[in-house]
């Protein structure tokens, strides 16, 4: 069964802090993998896509690294800001199927 | 417009009536993308179009959920004779390429009494 799990499910740190984000999932055939914030009431918004192919992606202060052989993704997020609290899903597509993890909710203290 | 719409924002409904959801993709997007968010649930995956073909429609939930695109551009997800569990907010996304990075609507809120 394809499965995605996130850890934590829920973190609070004080502003500026680097963090680190977790993504698993069972199954390592993967198409790509993406990260996305969700904002209460929102939609969601992408924030970086990595290829099957590809080790990581930078996008500003994010960083996402892959490593299919073991069925792991983290976000990095560097100098940690208020607006940044949210929370942050990965999703794994399967080519027919796309799997998304239950989410870790980020609170940045000011 | 500049982004994904969907409409409408919010449908209440009561149970056994059908209930239709629009979603208007990004202007160009080939591809689109149905999901749900039950409350207290994670996202799950329904159904995708490449153009206005569905490859795939065994991620819907059963077989009162339908779904079409026309024109490779609006879509409709039908649910037929409603039930309380389909109660969730409906997400709809289109992405340029299938499977390239997902833009995505705010949401359909769909509360079945």
């Amino acid at each position: 069964k394809q499965e995605v799990t996130q850890i934590p499910a829920a973190l609070s740190v004080p502003e500026g802090e680097n963090l680190v984000l977790n993504c698993s999932f069972t199954d390592s055939a993967i198409y790509n993998l993406q990260w996305f914030r969700q904002d209460p009431g929102k939609g969601l918004t992408s924030l970086l896509l990595i290829q099957s192919s590809q080790r990581e992606q930078t996008s500003g202060r994010l960083n996402a690294s892959l490593d299919k052989s073991s069925g792991r993704s983290t976000l990095y997020i560097a100098a940690s800001q208020p607006g940044d609290s949210a929370t942050y899903l990965c999703a794994v597509n399967y080519g027919q199927n796309f799997v998304f993890g239950p989410g870790t909710r980020l609170s940045v203290l000011p | 417009g500049a982004g994904v719409s969907q409409s409408p924002s919010n449908k209440v409904t009561e149970k056994g009536k059908d209930v239709e959801l629009r979603c208007d993709p990004i202007s160009g997007h080939t591809a689109l993308y149905w999901y749900r968010q039950s409350l207290g649930q994670g996202l799950e995956f329904l159904i995708y179009f490449q153009g206005n073909s569905a490859p795939d429609k065994s991620g819907l939930p059963s077989d009162r959920f339908s779904a079409e695109r026309t024109g490779g551009s609006v879509s409709t997800l039908t649910i037929q004779r409603t039930q309380q569990e389909d109660s969730a907010v409906y997400l709809c996304a289109s992405s340029r390429g299938t499977w390239e990075t997902q833009y995505f609507g705010p949401g359909t809120r769909l509360l079945v009494l």
